[in-house]
């Protein structure tokens, strides 16, 4: 049984560019949602998916950032023209149902120079 | 964003020591979860708790969840080298019946006394 997988696991760009990060859940798993970690804190809820459906956004999600499910399956979240803000730990978590616990992925490393 | 209260900020251990950390918040949540995370790593699931005033184990690991349903408490007996690392509460939020995201506090760093 394979846990939650995020790729790449470090992404260093410059200021101004676009990235992209990819998401496979647990299998079967309905429930994906992202969240970003600054050192010394905890997980912030960014946005999460119900099958292909986005059902929440935080309001730490700014225009820049886009996530998508098109299948149901893994997913993207994609920031574009970034800032030096941006630089943290883009984690993704998945459950069975709303109701089951989140399992989360080793997370995206992002450096922004 | 908003956060639980966690403490305390960071504990050193000595092998065998118990050792205890809690949880708190102002708002009602209706599911408490205790993760653990190591350097470089995602947070992994220890305990979930599901009811006010349940108490369950994992191990050397025991939690309970507030008769409140604003607090938590993580318990871990006879401390190893291995249980250093961040722990971190959650409390995750129910909407009508649809369960969203959840709410971490800021973590409990266990260390080992020099």
């Amino acid at each position: 049984d394979t846990g939650v997988s995020q790729d790449p696991r470090h992404k260093i760009t410059k200021r101004g560019q676009n990235v992209t990060f990819r998401c496979d859940p647990i299998s079967e798993h309905n429930r994906l949602y992202w969240y970003r970690q600054t050192l010394g804190q905890g997980p912030e809820f960014l946005t999460y998916f119900q099958n292909e459906a986005q059902l929440e956004k935080s309001r730490l999600l700014s225009d820049r950032f886009s996530a998508e499910r098109p299948k149901g399956s893994f997913s993207t979240l994609e920031i574009q023209r970034t800032e030096q803000g941006d630089s943290a730990m883009y984690l993704c978590a998945s459950s069975l149902t709303g109701h089951q616990p989140q399992h989360f992925g080793d997370g995206t490393r992002l450096s922004i120079l | 964003g908003q956060q639980l209260n966690q403490s305390p900020q960071s504990m050193f251990i000595q092998e065998g020591e118990d050792v205890s950390m809690n949880c708190t918040s102002s708002s009602i949540f209706n599911t408490w979860l205790w993760y653990k995370q190591d350097p470089g790593e995602g947070p992994v699931l220890l305990i979930a708790l599901y009811k006010a005033g349940e108490l369950t184990s994992n191990g050397r690991l025991t939690a309970q969840f507030g008769i409140t349903r604003k607090d938590s408490f993580l318990n871990i007996s006879a401390s190893i080298p291995s249980d250093v690392g961040i722990y971190f509460c959650a409390g995750q939020l129910d909407y009508g019946g649809s369960q969203g995201n959840l709410i971490f506090g800021k973590g409990t760093k266990l260390s080992v006394k020099p």
